[in-house]
């Protein structure tokens, strides 16, 4: 499978602990993205990736929120003291250069609940 | 970006063509349409683009007006398995505007 894939699919905590995620994108993308989204909602924009390069993030993305893409290939979500409200599925999607418009491809995500 | 406009909910009976209707009447010149569905538990699926030409692939048809104000994806032989949410997207083509904006898109329902 060379698809994006997510680990774990499934992550139960309590609240107050830190979780972190992990994204593997398709092996030849620069471009890497996360989105959270909430039960009957479309999905919400996070942060991305140009190689190790974090370009944009937004303001959903709070300061116990950090992501990360050390070498340029996978990434990880890490959120501290996690809360109530955190309890989402976190989606990582990839793509190739822009400019050659290639679309976002998407994992099948990581499902948070906070007890 | 551009906001879109979709109907909230359709069914389309099986082997029937399904016809998925997207307002984008806001869009702009350097502005694609992008469609992407979203089966239960699982993360959205690409399904096709386009600019100002209609598109066809593997799975869909992607016709958009002449004016750009509105398109249709079309899946022309729905099965079971086409049952999702279907979400149209409209998103610049230039470096720096790469997020998505999803909507809460169209759920639609194959019945047999």
């Amino acid at each position: 499978d060379t698809g994006v894939s997510q680990d774990p699919r499934h992550k139960i905590t309590k609240r107050g602990q830190n979780v972190t995620f992990r994204c593997d994108p398709i092996s030849e993308h620069n471009r890497l993205y996360w989105y959270r989204q909430t039960l009957g909602q479309g999905p919400e924009f996070l942060t991305y990736f140009q190689n190790e390069a974090q370009l944009e993030k937004s303001r959903l993305l709070s300061d116990r929120f950090s992501a990360e893409r050390p070498k340029g290939s996978f990434s990880t979500l890490e959120i501290q003291r996690t809360e109530q409200g955190d309890s989402a599925m976190y989606l990582c999607a990839s793509s190739g250069d822009v400019y050659s418009n290639q679309p976002q491809h998407f994992g099948d995500g990581t499902r948070l609940s906070i007890l | 970006d551009a906001k879109t406009t979709q109907p909230t909910s359709m069914d389309c009976a099986e082997g029937r063509a399904a016809n998925l209707p997207c307002n984008h009447s806001t869009i702009s010149g350097n502005e694609y349409v992008y469609w992407y569905r979203q089966i239960h538990s699982q993360g959205p699926q690409y399904i096709i683009h386009g600019l100002k030409n209609n598109e066809t692939n593997e799975m869909a048809s992607l016709i958009i007006t002449e004016d750009r104000k509105s398109s249709t994806l079309i899946l022309p032989h729905a099965t079971l398995r086409d049952t999702a949410v279907y979400y149209c997207i409209v998103r610049p083509y230039n470096f720096g505007n790469e997020k998505l904006t999803f909507g809460t898109g169209t759920r639609l329902t194959i019945i047999p």
